[in-house]
């Protein structure tokens, strides 16, 4: 699976959009972007993930760029609650036999 | 509540035992993974099982042992048991040819070795 590379921390504040770059340059053709998050000592969470085209759902938007190199997480209206460890991982979405694996991720921390 | 069932949710136990850790997967999935997460390793997958069978192995130690059986749930057994094993220990489980789907993860079991 291709690697990827995110700031280790981020700022925010409430109300205001939050945008988590990502960047996965060795990303190949049949590889998906998936998105987690981790609030403290809590299970990840499944975000949202994508191949190609841009996805939103009730959670998140996820922004890929054309040439699948790197990717932006979008929280439209950050909340106190959405202070977590943000993962971006790509893996190849194949028979599901593939494995996720995480990286450190970024700690978004949102503030009043 | 996820739909993925860890217990117990928290476990003492002193160095050179053994313990099970038992992980209900969501209804209808069939693959089960264990990872581990300490303070200073981040998540590390262990194993995958999927309907019965081992899938794939990450960084399980050999004194680490897993099943899934028949009713899909699964165990991850672990032995002879070290102060550096203290963790939390989660298990996700995921559909049916899944490539394209999330994990769902349980909210884990907390181990201290004392």
């Amino acid at each position: 699976d291709a690697k990827t590379t995110q700031p280790p921390s981020m700022d925010c504040a409430e109300g205001r959009a939050a945008n988590l770059p990502c960047n996965h340059s060795t990303i190949s053709g049949n590889e998906y972007v998936y998105w987690y998050r981790q609030i403290h000592s809590q299970g990840p969470q499944y975000i949202i993930h994508g191949l190609k085209n841009n996805e939103t759902n009730e959670m998140a938007s996820l922004i890929i760029t054309e040439d699948r190199k790197s990717s932006t997480l979008i929280l439209p209206h950050a909340t106190l609650r959405d202070t977590a460890v943000y993962y971006c991982i790509v893996r190849g979405g194949d028979s599901g036999y593939s494995t996720l694996t995480f990286g450190k991720g970024t700690m978004l921390l949102v503030s009043p | 509540d996820s739909g993925v069932t860890q217990t117990p949710k928290h476990l003492i136990t002193a160095t050179g035992q053994r313990v099970t850790l038992r992980c209900s997967p969501r209804s209808g999935d069939l693959s089960v993974y264990w990872y581990q997460q300490s303070l200073d390793q981040g998540l590390q997958f262990l194993i995958q099982y999927y309907n019965g069978e081992e899938r794939a192995k990450g960084n399980i130690l050999e004194r680490f042992s897993a099943q899934q059986f028949p009713d899909l749930h699964s165990e991850l057994n672990l032995s002879s048991l070290e102060l550096g094993d203290s963790a939390l220990y989660f298990c996700a489980s995921s559909g049916l040819g899944t490539g394209i789907y999330g994990y769902t993860f349980g909210s884990g079991t907390r181990l201290t070795v004392v």
